[in-house]
């Protein structure tokens, strides 16, 4: 699986939109871009994937660059609940047993 | 509530004794990993199994370390001779495999292990 780079933190104000980079320079064509975020004491919890198209859902949006080294994941009206570590993570959907490699992540800091 | 669930949610025990957790994944999901995540770090990848079949270890998974998933539902994860080294969170999660959902990964809570 390629390798993914976010910056370690990030802070945001509660109602504005945050937006978390990803640098996956190295992403093979069939390779996915997922993200996960996880809320302290919780487990990780899907948020969203894509390929090439960017992507929406209740949770947030994707924008993939069209040469796919990097994106970016938009919560477009931050609350304090989204205070959590975000996760960045390529790899070959439905393959190798869909095991997700987790890196180090942004802790994103959502402030009143 | 039919989402995975771990047991227990936290063992404090002393070093040299075994512990076990236990991990009920989604009902359908013919997958199942575990997972381990140290403060600070990103949930390390352990062992996986679809069905009863366990298919993939880490080098993490020492020889002290045995998971288990008998009857291809629920699954334990054994650790003998505990370490203080082995302190961390013990995550489990199930999918579905290829063929089937978007290869989401669905985590419970995780089992919180110190080791005194």
């Amino acid at each position: 699986d390629a390798k993914t780079t976010q910056p370690p933190s990030m802070d945001c104000a509660e109602g504005r939109a945050a937006n978390l980079p990803c640098n996956h320079s190295t992403i093979s064509g069939n390779e996915y871009v997922y993200w996960y975020r996880q809320i302290h004491s919780q487990g990780p919890q899907y948020i969203i994937h894509g390929l090439k198209n960017n992507e929406t859902n209740e949770m947030a949006s994707l924008i993939i660059t069209e040469d796919r080294k990097s994106s970016t994941l938009i919560l477009p009206h931050a609350t304090l609940r989204d205070t959590a570590v975000y996760y960045c993570i390529v790899r070959v959907a439905n393959a190798d047993g869909n095991k997700l490699v987790f890196g180090a992540g942004t802790i994103l800091r959502v402030k009143s | 509530d039919t989402g995975v669930s771990q047991n227990p949610r936290h063992k404090i025990t002393k070093r040299g004794q075994n512990v076990t957790f236990r991990c009920d994944p989604i009902s359908e999901h013919n997958r199942l990993y575990w997972y381990r995540q140290t403060l600070g770090q990103g949930p390390e990848f352990l062992t996986y199994f679809q069905n009863e079949a366990q298919l993939e270890k880490s080098r993490l998974l020492s020889d002290r370390f045995s998971a288990e998933r008998p009857k291809g539902s629920f699954s334990t994860l054994e650790i003998q001779r505990t370490e203080q080294g082995d302190s961390a969170m013990y995550l489990c999660a199930s999918s579905l495999s290829a063929g089937g959902g978007t290869g989401e990964l669905f985590f419970g809570e995780g089992s919180r292990l110190t080791v005194l």
